[in-house]
Parts: C-alpha cells; sequence; structure tokens
C-alpha cells in the first residue's frame, strides 16, 4: 500500500540553525500539506501546496518557513533560523486531486530545538 | 468558543464494548468531517471521512455527522485492544485546511 514517508525521523538543531524536513508523498497525488503537532497540544495546519504554489497557509507560516517541491518526488519543509518554540512533531500529508480533505499523513519528524 | 472540541480522554472500556467518541464544532461551514487514528509517536491514520450530514459505515466503525446540532460521532463496535489509540476528529471547509480536535485517548483492555 503506498504512503507517505518522511525523513529524518529525529532532528536535533541549535537555536538560529536552519533546517530542511523532507517528505515523499503518495506518487499519484497533486496536494501536499505540512502540519505540526506541539507535543500534548492539537495538529495544526501550517501550509498546502498545489501546482508548484501555496495555494493556503496558516498564521503560523511566517517568513522564517518555506516549502518546496525541488524534483518530482520530494516535498520539503525548510526553516531558516529555528526557535525553541519550533519544537514538535511535523508531518507531512498528501491527497489526491479529487479529494482534498482526504489526506494521508506520513509518520512524522520529531523536531528538537535546544 | 473554539473551533472543534473533543474530550481528551482517557478513556478506557473492555474488549468487545462499543465505543462512542464525540466531537463538537462552531463553524457551520465545515462540509468534510474526517476520523483519524493515532498510535504513539506515529502519525494519524485516516479511518473515514464524510460529506455533510449522514452516516457510514466501515466495517466495525461507523461516523455520524448531525450539521443542526454541530456534533460528530464515530462509533467501534466489538472492540479490540488494538484499537486503543488515540482518535482525531478533523474537519475542513471546502479548503485544504484541515481542522483537528484535541484528540480522544483510548484503551481496550482485553
Amino acid at each position: 500500500e503506498p504512503e507517505v514517508t518522511q525523513t529524518p525521523s529525529h532532528q536535533v538543531t541549535q537555536m538560529g540553525q536552519e533546517v530542511i524536513l523532507r517528505c515523499v508523498p503518495i506518487s499519484n497525488h497533486l496536494y501536499f500539506y505540512w502540519y505540526r503537532q506541539i507535543l500534548g497540544q492539537k495538529v495544526e495546519f501550517l501550509v498546502s501546496f498545489y501546482n508548484n504554489e501555496i495555494s493556503e497557509k496558516s498564521e503560523i507560516f511566517d517568513d522564517q518557513f518555506s516549502v518546496e517541491r525541488p524534483d518530482g518526488s520530494n516535498f520539503t519543509l525548510k526553516i531558516r533560523s529555528t526557535k525553541l518554540e519550533d519544537s514538535a512533531m511535523y508531518f507531512c500529508a498528501s491527497s489526491e486531486p479529487g479529494g482534498p480533505h482526504e489526506q494521508y499523513f506520513g509518520p512524522g519528524t520529531r523536531l528538537t530545538v535546544t | 468558543q473554539k473551533e472543534v472540541e473533543q474530550d481528551p480522554g482517557p478513556l478506557s472500556v473492555p474488549e468487545g464494548a462499543i465505543v462512542s467518541l464525540n466531537c463538537t464544532y462552531s463553524n457551520s461551514a465545515f462540509q468534510y468531517f474526517m476520523w483519524y487514528r493515532q498510535y504513539s509517536r506515529k502519525g494519524p491514520e485516516l479511518l473515514m471521512y464524510t460529506y455533510s450530514s449522514g452516516n457510514k459505515e466501515d466495517g466495525r466503525f461507523t461516523a455520524q455527522v448531525d450539521k443542526s446540532s454541530k456534533y460528530i460521532s464515530l462509533f467501534i463496535r466489538d472492540s479490540q485492544p488494538s484499537d486503543s489509540a488515540t482518535y482525531l476528529c478533523a474537519m475542513s471547509v471546502w479548503s485544504q485546511k484541515l481542522v483537528f480536535g484535541q484528540g480522544t485517548r483510548l484503551t481496550i483492555n482485553p
């Protein structure tokens, strides 16, 4: 069964450093998303991406965040200058063209900012 | 008022029981309603989705949506220890952004 994969599973970085989180969405999916989940809190939407551009973003997704689809299979989230409060699980998701609400999630990357 | 509210539990029931999980919401524009299951330190796994009001059944799982009451439910029949997980409701308007509930931690005791 096709699945969304994410790397690395755990990333530790120092405050102020740049990190790139990587995702490989399901191959025939055209919508891509990033969500985050701070420990003990709700899963929160960050951004959606379609046709090589951001289609929707939340107020969390400020100028320190960016997304990119550098090739036909990868989808990345970059955090330019990490803060302590960026520590969270980051989930990538993807969905088919006809069903943006049927989103399939990856296993997540745990980001720890020290 | 929170956009989506879900009792975090924990909820503990014996094996074989019928489990009822619920969410309420405030945004009447929500059209799509999803239930996800999340095991510890894993990503959410899509269980079911429903468009607008009504019921949907898939094996031991039944999802119900009552838009007039802004209330959704997930029922699990013949619950198994493997059903022990956190259950998340999620909703969307006709857009890509899913709004999640807090999640209910469920334990099925053998």
